[in-house]
């Protein structure tokens, strides 16, 4: 059983559409982040999520809106995509008591063209 | 100057030799600090965690954590051409919002 799933694991899409990718964990962890890995492979936090409640919002473009309709879902949806968006993005979950125990899904690589 | 430096490498090996990983930070309030191990196309797998100063060991990995010099190091011993992949070093305050810092990662590469 996949602890953390992301869906879909690729998508190309074109400048200017609308897309939203999703995150799943099924360890019963309390949060979730969101991720953005660049070309050079440095991973930046975006988001995070405690219980269903938003808790870091670093400085990403307002055309990210993460939404956590549970505490075991977060998904992220993206409008006016542009090719600066291109990445590969990871959902994590970790619980926010006790040793940190991080988890980290599959990614989903974002191509924009 | 970011927060967490690493040597993007990449760093080659022949199998069977001790690797060490390295990364510096500028924040001295991390006190948790964590090894990533990426391979191509997948997510982070956490390897190491340790909190505040001194040594964990795991198998043939062993993490060192030095806040007097802001300075973490990751050793794997008799590498193997599977412990090729790309090793992120991490780290965070703690608190509320548990928000990890990552280096850039160095790639590693065991000849065998």
């Amino acid at each position: 059983d996949t602890a953390v799933s992301q869906t879909p694991k690729y998508l190309v899409t074109q400048m200017g559409n609308d897309k939203s990718i999703k995150c799943e964990q099924n360890l019963g962890h309390d949060t979730m982040y969101w991720y953005k890995q660049d070309s050079k492979k440095f991973l930046k936090i975006m988001f995070s999520y405690n219980n269903k409640e938003l808790i870091i919002n670093e400085t990403v473009p307002n055309r990210f809106s993460p939404k956590s309709p549970d505490k075991a879902h977060l998904n992220l949806h993206i409008n006016s995509l542009e090719l600066g968006d291109s990445a590969v993005y990871f959902c994590a979950s970790s619980q926010s008591t006790g040793a940190w125990k991080g988890f980290f899904g599959q990614g989903t690589r974002l191509t924009v063209v | 100057q970011k927060e967490v430096e690493q040597d993007p490498g990449p760093l080659s090996v022949p199998e069977g030799a001790i690797v060490s990983l390295n990364c510096t930070y500028s924040n001295s309030a991390f006190q948790y600090f964590m090894w990533y191990r990426q391979y191509s196309r997948k997510g982070p797998e956490l390897l190491m965690y340790t909190y505040s100063s001194g040594n964990k060991e795991d198998g043939r990995f062993t993490a060192q954590v030095d806040k007097s010099s802001k300075y973490i190091s990751l050793f794997i011993r008799d590498s193997q051409p599977s412990d090729s992949a790309t090793y992120l070093c991490a780290m965070m305050n703690g608190g509320a919002t548990n928000k990890l810092i990552f280096g850039t990662g160095t790639l590693l590469a065991v000849q065998p």
